[in-house]
């Protein structure tokens, strides 16, 4: 079946700009997630949704960035303002679900990533 | 964050077994070792989980040991595809921590 999909696949853009990054996560998936990765480093978590809302928004760097789903399914990540050090690669991944607070968790499945440079 | 400990780096033959090992002292009893991989340029996949029994699936063997303070990863037969970092995680919450992972390189 279809993975999980991420448009576009490479974003270049200017410094103060503003982008969406797009995430369609496989279908049936209740649990959407955001991980931002630099160059040389593993995944590093920016937030996560179970459903239309967002359970945790721990990793989210500061108020630039923003991240939506508003039907369930499909989700967004914005960032306002871009500033350089915002060049990484976006990652989103989905799985079944996600437990509400407790220790085990389903499976995430990882999309191929949006490359974001900004000059 | 709960952390794991990986080599940074090893090498293995093609067509031998590459057994990659993790430290994972501070795994509490209810979290799960997950092994993900990432090839260059691609986004994280995953391999195997395990909880406290060994598992083995069509990509790999997971072997954690009795007191589930380490585990090692096998890839019985390992290809130039296998080439990847391979990262260890105790999934303890929803969101998954990385670290920077063993960077395999297979030898034709």
């Amino acid at each position: 079946g279809a993975g999980v999909s991420q448009t576009p696949s490479n974003k270049v853009t200017e410094k103060g700009k503003y982008v969406e990054l797009r995430c369609d996560p496989i279908s049936g998936h209740t649990a959407l997630y955001w991980y931002r990765q630099s160059l040389g480093q593993g995944p590093e978590f920016l937030i996560y949704f179970q459903g239309t809302g967002a359970a945790d928004d721990s990793g989210l760097p500061n108020d630039r960035f923003f991240a939506v789903r508003p039907e369930g399914s499909v989700s967004t990540l914005k960032i306002q303002r871009t500033e350089r050090g915002d060049s990484a690669v976006y990652l989103c991944a989905s799985s079944r679900y996600a437990s509400g607070g407790a220790v085990v968790t389903d499976t995430q499945y990882f999309g191929p990533g949006t490359r974001l440079t900004v000059l | 964050d709960a952390k794991t400990t990986q080599p940074p780096s090893m090498d293995c033959a093609e067509g031998r077994a590459a057994n990659l090992p993790c430290n994972h002292s501070t795994i509490s009893g209810n979290e799960y070792v997950y092994w993900y991989r990432q090839i260059h340029s691609q986004g994280p996949q995953y391999i195997i989980h395990g909880l406290k029994n060994n598992e083995t699936n069509e990509m790999a063997s997971l072997i954690i040991t009795e007191d589930r303070k380490s585990s090692t990863l096998i890839l019985p037969h390992a290809t130039l595809r296998d080439t990847a970092v391979y990262y260890c995680i105790e999934a303890g919450a929803n969101n998954l921590f990385f670290g920077t992972g063993t960077r395999l390189t297979v030898i034709p």
